[in-house]
């Protein structure tokens, strides 16, 4: 099956740094979304991008599918952004398939 | 527009017990998928639900099945539990490929 990846897997800032999270995932893909996982464990959708750049407020995320790698882009971090970040993909093959996850890249924002 | 929405949030069964864990998809959502995800994990996919038919399982044993019901709510059912069972359990639902997954905020098992 599909492999995903994620680095780093762990990251501490100081509120007000920005960063950058990569996912790298292993054959085509027609679905990759970028997932928060809250401390009650609800996975929040942040963004929904098999292909390009897409941003929303301090966040943003670019997927370059032809070299099979997506980034997240954190800018101006607050401690409400400490959390899991997951990647997950779901493969380009034909016929039906599921989301595979990376192992996430837990951060964590100090004041 | 209610999103998923997952019943209990949390429950405690002992070895050997049999547990069901519900689902309501988004408005509009047609497919479920159930995922597993143990502590300090990424979730794992046990299986989908289209049609009201199992249509794609993951590497989980034959004590994890399901259903889906004609208004696309679905359940979780796992017999003989064990206490590597323990997880918190996340069910997902989607509508073709193009817009992605929407998930719950889970069930957390605990096996004792």
């Amino acid at each position: 099956g599909i492999q995903v990846e994620q680095s780093p897997p762990d990251l501490i800032l100081q509120e007000g740094a920005n960063s950058t999270l990569r996912c790298n995932f292993s054959d085509s893909v027609n679905n990759l979304q970028w997932f928060h996982q809250n401390p009650w464990g609800q996975l929040i959708n942040l963004f929904y991008i098999p292909s390009g750049t897409k941003q929303n407020g301090r966040l943003s995320a670019t997927t370059v599918a032809t070299e099979r790698y997506s980034l997240l882009y954190i800018s101006s971090s607050q401690t409400t952004d400490s959390g899991v970040y997951f990647c997950a993909v779901e493969g380009g093959f034909s016929g039906y398939s599921t989301l595979t996850f990376g192992k996430g890249t837990m951060l964590l924002v100090s004041p | 527009d209610a999103g998923v929405t997952q019943s209990p949030t949390h429950l405690i069964k002992t070895r050997g017990q049999q547990v069901t864990l519900r689902c309501s998809p988004k408005s509009g959502h047609d497919t479920v998928s159930w995922y597993q995800q143990a502590l300090g994990q990424g979730p794992q996919f046990i299986f989908q639900y289209y049609e009201e038919e199992e249509r794609q399982r993951g590497n989980f044993p034959d004590r994890f099945s399901g259903h889906q019901f004609p208004n696309y709510s679905s359940e979780l059912n796992v017999n003989a539990l064990l206490l590597g069972d323990s997880a918190l359990y996340l069910c997902a639902s989607s509508f073709g490929n193009n817009y992605g997954y929407t998930f719950g905020s889970g069930t957390r098992l605990t096996v004792v």
